[in-house]
C-alpha cells in the first residue's frame, strides 16, 4: 500500500492564480481530511469528507473547494490564491471517524508570492 | 469554539531525562486524544493515543488522562535526540456528528540535548 499520496510536493503560485493539490489514499478510507499548518502552529481542519460525493466544511474553508467524487481521491481547489494561504497543506484519512488512526498524507508546501 | 492548547515551548531536556508535555482541552464531549509526533518538514506520525482516564504506556511513551480535569499528557522516559521534534496533542470530539474531526493544540518544540 502506497498509504495517503499527495502532489506536487511544492509549489509557488502567483496571487490571483488556482491551482488543485491532489491528495489519493489506497486504503478503502471512508473518511478524508484537508489540514493546513502555518509555522510554529497546530494543523487545522479545512474540509472533509466521509464518502463519495459527501463533503463538509471545517475550520477554515474561505478560499477552498474540495469534491470527492471517488473513495480514493480528494483534491483541493484554491481559487484566486492569497499571500495567506500560503502554508503546509496535509491530506489525511482513516476508516471510520471514532477512534481510529488518521494517516497522514507527506504534505504540500505552497508559496503564493 | 471547541480549544486544544498545550504547554509553551520551546522544551529543552538532557538526553536520558524525562520530558513531560501537557495539553488541556475545552470541550467536555472529547472521547479520543492522541499525540502526534512531527520532525521538521515531515507530516505528523501517531506515537500515542488513550480513550479512558489513566495511564497508558507504549515503551518509553506514557500518556495519561484526566477528563474530570480535562487534561492529557506525555511522557517521554529515557529521552533520545532522536525524540527530537514537535510534539501536536490532538482531540477528537467524537460523537454523531464529529466524523472523526480532530482538532490540535500548537504543538510544543522539545529538544534533546546529548
Amino acid at each position: 500500500n502506497a498509504g495517503v499520496t499527495q502532489t506536487p510536493k511544492f509549489r509557488i503560485l502567483k496571487i490571483g492564480q488556482s491551482m488543485t493539490l491532489q491528495c489519493a489514499q489506497d486504503m478503502n478510507h471512508n473518511y478524508m481530511y484537508w489540514y493546513r499548518q502555518d509555522p510554529g502552529m497546530g494543523l487545522k481542519l479545512i474540509y472533509y469528507s466521509v464518502g463519495a460525493g459527501i463533503t463538509d466544511k471545517g475550520e477554515v474553508p474561505n478560499g477552498y473547494n474540495v469534491s470527492r467524487s471517488t473513495t480514493e481521491d480528494f483534491p483541493l481547489r484554491l481559487e484566486l490564491a492569497a499571500p495567506s494561504q500560503t502554508s503546509v497543506y496535509f491530506c489525511a484519512s482513516v476508516t471510520s471517524g471514532g477512534t481510529d488512526t488518521q494517516y497522514f498524507g507527506p504534505g504540500t508546501r505552497l508559496t503564493v508570492l | 469554539q471547541k480549544e486544544v492548547e498545550q504547554n509553551s515551548g520551546p522544551l529543552s531536556v538532557p538526553e536520558g531525562a524525562i520530558a513531560s508535555l501537557n495539553c488541556t482541552y475545552s470541550d467536555r464531549g472529547s472521547q479520543s486524544f492522541f499525540w502526534y509526533r512531527q520532525y521538521s518538514g515531515k507530516s505528523p506520525e501517531l506515537i500515542m493515543s488513550i480513550y479512558s482516564n489513566g495511564d497508558k504506556e507504549d515503551g518509553r511513551f506514557t500518556a495519561q488522562l484526566n477528563k474530570a480535569s480535562q487534561y492529557v499528557s506525555l511522557l517521554i522516559r529515557d529521552s533520545q535526540p532522536s525524540d527530537s521534534a514537535t510534539y501536536l496533542c490532538a482531540v477528537n470530539h467524537a460523537g454523531g456528528t464529529s466524523y472523526g474531526k480532530l482538532t490540535f493544540g500548537q504543538g510544543t518544540i522539545l529538544t534533546v540535548h546529548p
